[in-house]
């Protein structure tokens, strides 16, 4: 089945730097990916999507890379603010079904 | 935007009884609608898909007469936790998507689910 997994599980930054977020999946069938915020006892919020035609996508201060060839995506984080503290997961789409990663802890410093 | 609406946000109940949470997508029409439950400091974990008007497809180890959904209409889906325990107590997340569309995904906001 899928797995997808992070790099780093916590990601600790200061405000004002930019961060990070990476993100590997295993199944080579995902056509489109969705990187998700997720604040304590919420949903997840959708940030960003990218298809598998691209290999790049921006948004307003987030921009995410994706690379098809060694099945990783990565989230950038421009500028981090302390309201961009949270959790992210990124989740693979294949087929009408998402898998979500295990989550990357963003901890903005002041 | 598309906003999934998710009732309650959070319940506490006693051993035995059951428990329904609805999720509800506001201004579309939502084929398909996903249910999860998160741990604490967990991903997400997949329970049940549903299409409307027919019956759910339950994950593995996820029990069906325990978690009973129901999506009988194209913006309305509920789960009934049935006589709920201790060990059920979680966090319930539902998401909708519509097919065909950018393959759009929204989550709601999640129910706290406590069984005492």
């Amino acid at each position: 089945g899928e797995s997808v997994g992070l790099h780093l599980p916590t990601l600790s930054v200061q405000e004002g730097d930019n961060s990070i977020i990476n993100c590997a999946y295993s199944n080579s069938a995902s056509d489109y990916f969705i990187w998700y915020k997720q604040e304590s006892g919420k949903g997840p919020q959708f940030i960003i999507d990218i298809r598998s035609n691209m290999d790049k996508r921006q948004g307003q201060r987030v921009t995410v890379l994706l690379n098809k060839t060694v099945k990783h995506l990565s989230l950038q984080i421009a500028a981090t603010q302390p309201g961009d503290s949270a959790v992210y997961f990124c989740a693979p789409n294949a087929g009408n079904m998402l898998t979500f990663g295990g989550g990357t802890r963003l901890m903005v410093k002041p | 935007g598309a906003v999934v609406s998710q009732h309650p946000s959070r319940v506490i109940c006693k051993s035995g009884t059951s428990v329904k949470i609805e999720c509800r997508s506001l201004d579309f029409q939502a084929t398909t609608m996903f249910w999860y439950r998160q741990f604490p400091k967990k991903s997400l974990m997949l329970m049940a898909t549903s299409n409307e008007g027919s019956k759910a497809t339950y994950e593995q180890g996820v029990e069906k007469d325990k978690f009973l959904i129901n999506h009988a209409s194209l913006t309305l889906s509920t789960l009934t936790v049935t006589s709920a325990h201790p060990e059920d107590s979680s966090f319930y997340i539902c998401s909708a998507s519509t097919l065909g569309s950018n393959y759009g995904y929204t989550f709601g906001s999640g129910t706290r689910l406590t069984v005492v």
